[in-house]
């Protein structure tokens, strides 16, 4: 049973672009979070979805974070207009009822 | 909101000593959760406690869960290079399967 996929693993994006973070969560689990770890922080909720429903994102970034999770694919975190504050480790955690399964990270760099 | 002190901050201990990390919340906790972290890694589930008094081992890790106290303390018995790394404690604001507030971790260093 594979883990909790994310990808890619490093992404370098220039101020302004978009970024695109994908997490394929632990097969039978339908809860997905996503985490931000910036540097010389903690660890810090984003937010919560189950299959097409957006649950909680009170740790979401007002602006430019939208975050998704398709009936059909992986969850995708979507940050536009990347700027160098989003310089950060990405994690995706899954669960299926009460404990969370972290994957890897997306390293995000905002040259 | 909820916030959870980990202490100490950072750790070095020789191999095969003992060790204990204390994680400690501002409020009620409904579920406490530890996970290591090796540096530029993702986070290893340890172990959840979820009721008061609750007790949990796997292999050389212990963790406990003092409710009364909004406390949890993770301790590693005869310290191993391998169990090098930041130790995080989690936990949930509520009752359901919500987001999990984290401490801002432990800095394992094991001396050979």
């Amino acid at each position: 049973n594979a883990g909790v996929m994310q990808n890619p693993r490093h992404l370098v994006r220039r101020r302004g672009q978009e970024a695109r973070l994908r997490c394929s969560p632990m097969k039978g689990h339908s809860h997905v979070y996503w985490y931000r770890q910036l540097p010389e922080e903690g660890l810090k909720f984003m937010v919560y979805l189950q299959k097409e429903n957006i649950i909680d994102e009170s740790g979401m970034p007002k602006e430019r974070f939208s975050a998704e999770f398709p009936k059909e694919g992986p969850s995708i975190l979507r940050i536009q207009q990347v700027v160098r504050g989003d310089s950060a480790a990405y994690f995706c955690a899954s669960s299926r009822e009460s404990a969370q399964y972290f994957g890897p990270g997306t390293r995000l760099l905002v040259l | 909101s909820q916030e959870l002190e980990q202490s100490p901050q950072s750790l070095i201990v020789q191999e095969g000593k003992n060790l204990t990390i204390n994680c400690t919340s501002s409020k009620t906790l409904y579920g406490l959760y530890w996970y290591k972290q090796k540096y530029g890694e993702g986070l290893i589930f340890l172990m959840m406690l979820q009721k008061g008094g609750e007790e949990k081992s796997h292999e050389k890790i212990t963790a406990k869960l003092d409710e009364k106290k909004q406390q949890s303390s993770l301790h590693i018995t005869a310290s191993q290079p391998s169990h090098a790394g930041i130790y995080l404690c989690g936990a949930r604001s509520g009752g359901g399967a919500d987001g999990l507030t984290f401490g801002k971790g432990t800095h394992l260093i094991i001396q050979p």
